[in-house]
């Protein structure tokens, strides 16, 4: 009954270092994405894979990459971490085509 | 460029109050609007409507939308404090395969 699983749920890094973001789902949805949420700006969508062995940039995609490692893996990556990228990171999965996205419970980056 | 706004951004009522949640979009070619409610992590999902003037209802929550005007509202009546969330509307456009997300509505239900 998992749905969504991001990890870490906190990180704290210093400009300038790498870290990558996981996310692993179990409801064998093909499309998986990642977004940010800043204070007064809803969700923004950084990368989305539509299906396994496919990854599309969003809105934000700068400073980051993406892996998707399998139908159920969907990882984030900053090489290099700017104070910009202080966010909190949603992780979702959908079926393709079909609406109504399940979210994973976050992430909250700080980059100091 | 697809784009969906919310309004108002905050609001703050009463206990027992009803409310009017307002979410606008442009978008080349649209296949649903959904709206959905998040409180302190992940959100979750409410309704997804995709066609005009057909109300979907749960509980006291309640939506519409109008495929002419470009909008959709989210009614909540007899508010309780558990209310409390930020609203979230979003749009998914036909074959696009993602959601365009609004800037969120806050809602505080004071006692």
């Amino acid at each position: 009954n998992a749905g969504v699983t991001q990890t870490p749920k906190f990180q704290v890094l210093k400009t300038g270092q790498s870290m990558t973001l996981q996310c692993a789902q179990d409801m064998n949805h093909n499309s998986m994405y990642w977004y940010r949420q800043d204070p007064g700006m809803g969700l923004r969508l950084i990368y989305y894979s539509a299906s396994e062995g496919t990854t599309d940039k969003g809105e934000v995609p700068n400073g980051y990459n993406v892996s998707r490692l399998n139908k159920r893996e969907f990882s984030l990556r900053l090489e290099s971490a700017a104070p910009s990228q202080t966010s909190v990171y949603f992780c979702a999965s959908s079926e393709s085509g079909i609406s109504g996205y399940t979210f994973g419970s976050g992430t909250r980056l700080t980059v100091v | 460029e697809d784009k969906v706004v919310q309004s108002p951004l905050s609001l703050v009522v009463h206990e027992g109050d009803t409310v009017t949640l307002n979410c606008s979009y442009e978008v080349t070619n649209f296949r649903s609007l959904l709206w959905y409610k998040q409180e302190k992590k992940a959100p979750t999902f409410l309704f997804m409507l995709t066609s005009s003037g057909i109300e979907k209802k749960s509980g006291r929550l309640s939506s519409i939308l109008d495929k002419k005007e470009l909008f959709s509202i989210l009614n909540i009546t007899a508010t309780q404090t558990g209310d409390s969330a930020v609203y979230l509307c979003a749009v998914e456009p036909q074959g696009a395969q993602k959601l365009v997300f609004g800037q969120g509505t806050r809602l505080t239900i004071n006692p």
